[in-house]
C-alpha cells in the first residue's frame, strides 16, 4: 500500500525554524516527484514546493522562496522541507503529495505547523 | 496562472445533477485535477488530465474542458459526495489550486 507519513509539526516562534519529513513506502520513491502543499486553517490547499525524483529541481512558491528548502533522502524514502524565518502566515496543515505525472494521486494525513510567540 | 471557481458553494439534493466550473487565467491545455475534500482529511483526487477518472472514483463524477474552461459533473449526487471541490492546474509551476466549491444539503 502506498503510504505518506509527515512528521515534524508543532509550534514554532516567528522568525523560527521548523524541520518536517515525510516518510514514504510502498512505491519506488525516487522514480517519481513530490510536493509539499499547505492549507491554513478555512481555506483552501496552497502548493508550495517541489523536488524531482532525482533531486535535480525543485520548484518553490513565491510566498516561501528564499525562507524554505525542500530536499529529498532517496536512500530513506523520505522528503524534507525546511522552514526558516516563519512568519505567522506560514501556520498551516502542511501535506507531502506524490505525483503521477501531472497531478497528486496519493496526499499524507499532515501536520500541522503554529506560529506564535 | 490564477484559478476561479463557480459557484463558491450550492446545495443540492440527493439525486441531482452537479456542475462546477473552472476557468484558468490562461491556457492550460489539458492539465486540470478535480479534488474532493471532507473536513479534517487530505484532498482526494478525482479527476486528472481535465476528464481522466482517477481509478476507484464512481462514474457519476465526470471532467471536461480545455484551454481556459473546465467543468466537474456529478450526475446523480450521493450523501458521501457533500464536501468542498478544488481544481488544480498543474501546466506550469507554482501549480495553482482553484478557492473551492462547497456543495452541502439542500
Amino acid at each position: 500500500e502506498v503510504q505518506l507519513l509527515e512528521s515534524g509539526g508543532g509550534l514554532a516562534q516567528p522568525g523560527g525554524s521548523r524541520r518536517l519529513s515525510c516518510a514514504a513506502s510502498g512505491f519506488t520513491f525516487n522514480t517519481y516527484a513530490m510536493s509539499w502543499v499547505r492549507q491554513a486553517p478555512g481555506r483552501g490547499p496552497e502548493w508550495v514546493s517541489a523536488i524531482s525524483g532525482n533531486t535535480e529541481d525543485t520548484y518553490y512558491a513565491d510566498s516561501v522562496k528564499g525562507r524554505f528548502t525542500i530536499s529529498r533522502d532517496n536512500s530513506k524514502n523520505t522528503l524534507y522541507l525546511e522552514m526558516t524565518s516563519v512568519r505567522a502566515e506560514d501556520t498551516a496543515l502542511y501535506y507531502c503529495a506524490k505525483h503521477y505525472y501531472d497531478v497528486f494521486d496519493v496526499w499524507g494525513q499532515g501536520t500541522m505547523v503554529t506560529v506564535s510567540s | 496562472i490564477q484559478l476561479t471557481q463557480s459557484p463558491s458553494s450550492l446545495s443540492a439534493s440527493v439525486g441531482d445533477r452537479v456542475t462546477i466550473t473552472c476557468r484558468a487565467s490562461q491556457g492550460i491545455r489539458s492539465y486540470l485535477a478535480w479534488y474532493q475534500q471532507k473536513p479534517g482529511i487530505a484532498p482526494k483526487l478525482l479527476i486528472y488530465a481535465a476528464s481522466t477518472l482517477q481509478s476507484g472514483v464512481p462514474s457519476r463524477f465526470s471532467g471536461s474542458g480545455s484551454g481556459t474552461d473546465f467543468t466537474l459533473t456529478i450526475s446523480s449526487l450521493q450523501p458521501e459526495d457533500f464536501a468542498t471541490y478544488y481544481c488544480q492546474q498543474l501546466e506550469s509551476y507554482p501549480f495553482t489550486f482553484g478557492p473551492g466549491t462547497k456543495v452541502d444539503i439542500k
